[in-house]
């Protein structure tokens, strides 16, 4: 069974700059999360969908963060305009069909600069 | 809120050694509790889970056992790796029935085992 796949695995920007990162879930996990990884740190949620239906987006930075899932299989995640403190490791995850486990991709490293 | 605490690292060990991780939390409601781990340029691995009090998760000779009581979760392994050295995350999540709910996660802890 294939993993939950993401791009690209690197990105350079420049602060003010605008970024996308793509994510494809496992086959027929219907819920998918974004979260973002700070160095030295633990994971913290961004955003859940359940199918294409926004979950919850309440740690999302609205103002430059936005997020779809249009046909409720794989999702984007953009930045605009990137700030210094949005380097980070952006992690994608699906949970399995019983809800209960996460499975997540090798992440994409945004450095910006 | 709900929050988990781990041990602060680096831990260092030697091969063969016996390995704990502490871990406790902080939750409203009942939680489903998670180990994950990240070896070197991989992402998250779901390492074991326990989803109720007194369940034990295991995996490759990782263990780990839901304790109520102390609200704690503490990660053990009798006898280390050289390729077991990674970050290790413990994570809660809470909901109805702790599914399809995001995963809260401690810091982690880095683990090196030396030949």
């Amino acid at each position: 069974e294939a993993g939950v796949a993401q791009s690209p695995r690197y990105k350079i920007i420049e602060k003010r700059q605008s970024v996308a990162f793509w994510c494809n879930p496992i086959s027929g996990h219907a819920t998918l999360y974004w979260y973002q990884q700070i160095l030295g740190q633990g994971p913290k949620l961004l955003i859940q969908f359940q199918n294409n239906g926004v979950v919850d987006d309440s740690q999302l930075p609205k103002d430059r963060f936005s997020a779809e899932r249009l046909k409720g299989v794989d999702s984007t995640l953009k930045i605009q305009p990137a700030k210094l403190e949005d380097s980070a490791v952006y992690l994608c995850a699906s949970s399995s069909p019983d809800g209960v486990s996460q499975y997540f991709g090798p992440g994409t490293r945004l450095t910006v600069t | 809120g709900n929050s988990v605490t781990q041990m602060e690292g680096p831990v260092t060990l030697s091969e063969e050694a016996f390995l704990t991780i502490n871990c406790t939390y902080t939750a409203t409601g009942y939680p489903s509790l998670f180990w994950y781990v990240q070896y070197p340029g991989e992402g998250l691995q779901l390492l074991l889970k326990a989803t109720k009090a007194d369940d034990k998760g295991s995996n490759k000779g990782f263990e780990a056992t839901y304790r109520k009581e102390t609200t704690s979760f503490h990660l053990e392994k009798g006898s280390v790796q050289v390729s077991d050295s990674a970050v290790y995350f413990c994570a809660l999540s809470v909901g109805p029935f702790s599914g399809n709910t995001p995963l809260v996660f401690g810091k982690g802890t880095r683990l090196s085992v030396i030949a």
